[in-house]
Formats: C-alpha cells, structure tokens, sequence
C-alpha cells in the first residue's frame, strides 16, 4: 500500500525553464510535507518543506504548493539549472510518539536538466 | 551544518554473517533512523530511535534490530545477513518536536554475497 506516490519516474527539462515535480498520497493525517533531493553516492538532502495549515512554501528558486482536497502536492523549480539534475523524493510525515515524527517517501522522480 | 556519519560506504558481508552498520549524529539530535533504499520503493523505514536505550520498529524490521547506547550513536545490526539485506542503507537524525526534518547521512551500500 504506496500511500505517497510520485507516479513520474523521469523528467527532462530545457535549462532555463521550470521543472514541476509532482507527488500524491493518501493518508489524510498526514501534516508535514517534505522534498528532499538525491545526488548519487550521497545521501537525501533537505529541499523545502510545508505544514498541512499552509498551501504554498518559497524559498528562493523552489515553491511548494499543496492541494489538500487533492492530496497532491507540487515543487517548482524556476529557472531550471544543471545542478538541479538528481533525484527528488517527496515524504509526508505523521507523528509518532515522544515527539518523533515518521516519514514516508515517495520513489523518487529523477530529474535531468538539459543545457 | 548537521553532520550525520555512517561509518562505511561500502560493505561486502557473507550470506549468515552479523552485520554492524553504524551511524554517529553531532546536533545532539533526540531522534534517530534507519531506511534501506531499494529501486522503486523509494525509502522504507526500518528502526527508530527517541531516546538513548529506546527503539521502535519502522515498516521493515524484520531481520533487523538497533542498538542506541549513546545519544549520539544509532547502530543497525542485521542479525544473520541474507541475500534480500543487499541494498542502500541510509541513517537520519532529526530534533525533537514538530515539522522537523530528517537529516541524513550518505548512505552504506551493503551487499551481501
């Protein structure tokens, strides 16, 4: 049972424009939602995050946005640079106990940026 | 900056053997984790941590088990190694409280032949 789902493997992009990574899930006591991005030989690191009470997070060139009644969140990457290429997860989060908050992860969506 | 260390990057372990995986935070992080990152499952979470002596299982705990002796330090231990434990072992440490992210480490790729 996928509860987080990023249904694109793959995405190729033209340097310059915007990348629009995509991510849905199911569990509605979600309340934290995260994207991380993956380098090979490295480990996740954090991107951008957003509360469940808020519908758009920016932080410099990424933009979260988060549909509720869809169960579907979004990251925007404008402009779009070589750097960008790697691999993105999106993960929610639910709490736990004694303050610990459980992540689950989507695939991954492998992103390439073209010159 | 967060510093999460995980004390190999790549093991070759036999079918049987116990295998160690350690992991080392320096925030002074309450929680810490273990996922294994297979392809196209994304990352499943094994063990947890919140506090020193304190374990609870992930989704995938079975063959597995953790030892948390100090704060600081979240140890993976696979029990008697098999072929289906070869994958991308990642540790992640995050603060207490809520809408914290998870920090993590670069990953141990373990094969076990």
């Amino acid at each position: 049972d996928q509860q987080v789902k990023q249904n694109s493997p793959s995405l190729s992009v033209q340097e310059g424009r915007i990348s629009i990574l995509n991510c849905d899930y199911t569990n509605s006591m979600f309340d934290y939602f995260l994207w991380y991005k993956k380098y090979p030989a490295e480990g996740p690191t954090f991107l951008i995050s957003i509360s469940s009470i808020k519908d758009k997070n920016e932080d410099g060139r990424f933009t979260v946005f988060l549909n509720k009644s869809a169960k579907h969140l979004s990251l925007h990457i404008v402009p779009s640079q070589p750097g960008d290429s790697a691999v993105y997860f999106c993960a929610a989060s639910s709490p736990i106990l004694q303050g610990a908050q459980k992540l689950v992860f989507g695939q991954g969506t492998r992103l390439t940026i073209n010159p | 900056d967060v510093k999460v260390t995980q004390s190999s990057r790549y093991l070759v372990k036999r079918t049987g053997e116990k295998v160690f995986l350690e992991c080392v935070q320096d925030m002074d992080h309450e929680n810490m984790f273990w996922y294994r990152q297979d392809p196209g499952l994304g990352l499943r979470l094994i063990y947890f941590s919140y506090d020193v002596k304190m374990k609870e299982k992930g989704d995938i705990p079975e063959g597995y088990s953790v030892s948390r002796e100090k704060k600081e330090r979240f140890s993976l231990i696979l029990e008697s190694a098999s072929t289906n434990q070869t994958s991308m072992y990642l540790c992640a440490s995050s603060p207490g409280g809520t809408n914290q992210p998870q920090h993590f480490g670069d990953g141990t790729r373990l094969s076990i032949l």
